[in-house]
């Protein structure tokens, strides 16, 4: 079974602060498919990131950085300069199949991000 | 490029209602997915379809629900004999699966609320 642990509940951090939300994943799955979605106050999933198992390096986006650990089972993001605009709540999910397949995505219960002016 | 649609965006219901959602996809996706959200908890998988074939359904997905997706196009989900329990964000998401892999796109999800 899979299962995606996101530990903290809610972080709320002050303007410009760099901010990394923790993500621990489970799969008995040698290939698998870690991804990151952002869900703002209006309420819908937005995609960020997909990383595939076989591709450990890092990833930087503009004020976005992703660090995949596989000897952790670890794929945490980090927002530098965090702005009021990133408050929002972050998913982390995890597929055992390219494009979510037979069972879907599975989503951690989620970080809810404040970042205060 | 529009992205994913669902309608109604709100629905409240009686208890014992049936409701039917409704979810149009990305024009040129191939797989669609529901998604069942509860607040303060991720989506939780419901059910996807290839095309118009439905290929798994979670666990769940109770019989008092029915998805289904003619022609491979749009998608609706019905619930019968709605319970309070119900009460949730259903969400809709599609992808296009290529070799490597694809991402799911969501859209704004339908609130239901059973009294």
């Amino acid at each position: 079974a899979q299962k995606v642990t996101q530990a903290q509940t809610e972080i709320s951090v002050v303007e410009k602060e760099d901010v990394t939300l923790d993500c621990v994943y489970e799969t008995r799955d040698t290939t698998y498919y870690l991804f990151w979605y952002k869900q703002p106050p209006s309420g819908e999933l937005v995609f960020l990131i997909r990383r595939n198992s076989f591709d450990e390096q890092n990833e930087i986006s503009g004020r976005y950085s992703w660090n995949f650990q596989k000897s952790t089972s670890s794929f945490n993001f980090t927002i530098t300069a965090s702005q009021v605009v990133d408050s929002a709540v972050y998913f982390c999910a995890l597929s055992e199949e390219a494009g979510g397949g037979a069972d879907g995505l599975t989503f951690g219960k989620g970080t809810h991000l404040i970042i205060q002016p | 490029d529009t992205g994913v649609s669902q309608d109604p965006r709100h629905k409240i219901t009686k208890r014992g209602q049936n409701v039917t959602f409704r979810c149009d996809p990305i024009s040129e996706h191939n797989r669609l997915y529901w998604y069942r959200q509860t607040l303060g908890q991720g989506p939780e998988f419901l059910t996807y379809f290839q095309n118009e074939a439905q290929l798994e359904k979670s666990r769940l997905l109770s019989d008092r629900f029915s998805a289904e997706r003619p022609k491979g196009s749009f998608s609706t989900l019905e619930i019968q004999r709605t319970e309070q329990g119900d009460s949730a964000m259903y969400l809709c998401a599609s992808s296009l699966v290529l070799a490597g892999g694809d991402e799911q796109y969501f859209g704004p999800g339908t609130r239901l609320t059973v009294t």
